[in-house]
């Protein structure tokens, strides 16, 4: 069962319009949540995380928005860059159990079109 | 700091044979995890280390696969009588607390 789940696997946005990224998880229990960017044969890079006792976490062009309630985050990338194009992980963990793992949602390809 | 480095980058094996793959990650790093990604997925957890100890292991992590961390520095990871699905490409991660950092990858072909 897919306990994270990213269900755009694409997207495609203008050269310094805004890109939002969206991710679904079910499992309550996760309080750590991360996103990633992951070019071809390379393995992901972190970006950007947030506890569950934030909302929202900043980054330069690069915010995070964590709605408990409804157990969805979004990653917002403003202005979108030709090198934002990449594929973007979004994960989570459950820390507050000790659990070390981080489970991954399938990806959402991200273009950037100049 | 030079990362978490994995070698080799890739390996194609006939099934059958056995292949082991090395990670070393960031010096000060105590924990140590591999993950497996396949086409389309997100990375999947297979196991975890806490210095040389092994902490936690997937249940995707069958009986054909072992992983070790002598001394809590490099890891191995090793593929007896490979199968086609095991075919993925094999990650090695290492964190201090909080955030993860990501080796380059191992892709295996079983043909």
């Amino acid at each position: 069962d897919q306990q994270v789940k990213q269900n755009s696997p694409s997207l495609s946005v203008q050269e310094g319009r805004i890109s939002i990224l969206n991710c679904d998880y079910t499992n309550s229990m996760f309080d750590y949540f991360l996103w990633y960017k992951k070019y071809p044969a390379e393995g992901p890079t972190f970006l950007i995380s947030i506890s569950s006792i934030k909302d929202k976490n900043e980054d330069g062009r690069f915010t995070v928005f964590l709605n408990k309630s409804a157990k969805h985050l979004s990653l917002h990338i403003v202005p979108s860059q030709p090198g934002d194009s990449a594929v973007y992980f979004c994960a989570a963990s459950d820390q507050g159990t000790g659990a070390n793992n981080l489970f991954f949602g399938t990806g959402t390809r991200l273009t950037v079109i100049p | 700091d030079t990362g978490v480095s994995q070698d080799p980058r890739h390996k194609i094996t006939k099934r059958g044979q056995n292949v082991t793959f090395r990670c070393d990650p960031i010096s000060e790093h105590n924990r140590l995890y591999w993950y497996r990604q396949t086409l389309g997925q997100g990375p999947e957890f297979l196991t975890y280390f806490q210095n040389e100890a092994q902490l936690e292991k997937s249940r995707l992590l069958s009986d054909r696969f072992s992983a070790e961390r002598p001394k809590g520095s490099f890891s191995t990871l090793e593929i007896q009588r490979t199968e086609q699905g095991d075919s993925a490409m094999y990650l090695c991660a290492s964190s201090d607390r909080d955030r993860y950092t990501f080796g380059s990858g191992t892709r295996l072909t079983v043909v």
